[in-house]
């Protein structure tokens, strides 16, 4: 079993849609979430983390669900813009590496 | 610099040949990551330095691959004998420190350095 594991899509949705992601991971000792975003044929940059009451950045919601152990994200009111890939990361405690899922790749359309 | 620097962008080399990529992390930064991504799947971790050792070398997939940073800051990722198996984008990141204790480490990626292997 992968440690971070997501759908990896494609989901196709249109502008102004609400979609949403969920990330399951495998190590109970994890502490550290991120959501990081990748364009095609770029370096994955940080979206957010993810922290454990739940945060929000504008159109996009992360929440974390400890006792079942995975992880969501939530976009509002999609753009174009958007169209990416959505990729987890988890981190453990005292472990400085990151461990990633293969990605979630959302497109949306006019 | 403003960002993570790598180089070459691009590689094509033959099966059997030594390859080098070199990753020139944030100034300031201390800890530095190598990853390596295929096609469709994320990013898999290879190796971590803090300062000039290297912390955790466990994603070294054998011993083909080392990876040195001298100084604590360029690092170079060394694959000898090459292998079409090794055609991937190598991704380098660094951050600020080795994390807080809560283990959070936001990791800035280069653009990588795209590797194919004939």
């Amino acid at each position: 079993r992968k440690e971070v594991e997501q759908d990896p899509g494609p989901f196709n949705v249109p502008e102004g849609a609400t979609v949403a992601f969920n990330c399951t991971y495998s190590n109970s000792a994890s502490q550290s979430f991120f959501w990081y975003r990748q364009d095609c044929r770029k370096e994955p940059k940080l979206l957010m983390s993810v922290y454990s009451s739940g945060n929000e950045d504008g159109r996009f919601t992360a929440q974390l669900n400890r006792a079942s152990q995975y992880i969501s994200l939530l976009i509002r009111d999609s753009k174009l813009s958007d169209s990416a890939t959505y990729l987890c990361v988890v981190t453990a405690t005292g472990i400085q590496k990151l461990v990633f899922g293969t990605g979630t790749r959302l497109l949306v359309s006019p | 610099g403003a960002g993570v620097s790598q180089t070459p962008s691009n590689k094509v080399t033959e099966k059997g040949k030594y390859v080098e990529l070199r990753c020139d992390p944030i100034s300031g930064h201390t800890a530095l990551y190598w990853y390596r991504q295929s096609l469709g799947q994320g990013p898999e971790f290879l190796i971590y330095f803090q300062g000039t050792g290297a912390a955790d070398d466990s994603g070294l997939p054998n011993d083909r691959f080392f990876a040195v940073r001298p100084e604590g800051s360029v690092s170079t990722l060394k694959i000898q004998r090459t292998e079409r198996g090794d055609s991937a984008v190598y991704l380098c990141a660094s951050s600020r420190n080795a994390g807080s204790p809560s283990g959070a480490n936001v990791l800035t990626f280069g653009a990588g350095s795209r590797l194919t292997v004939l």
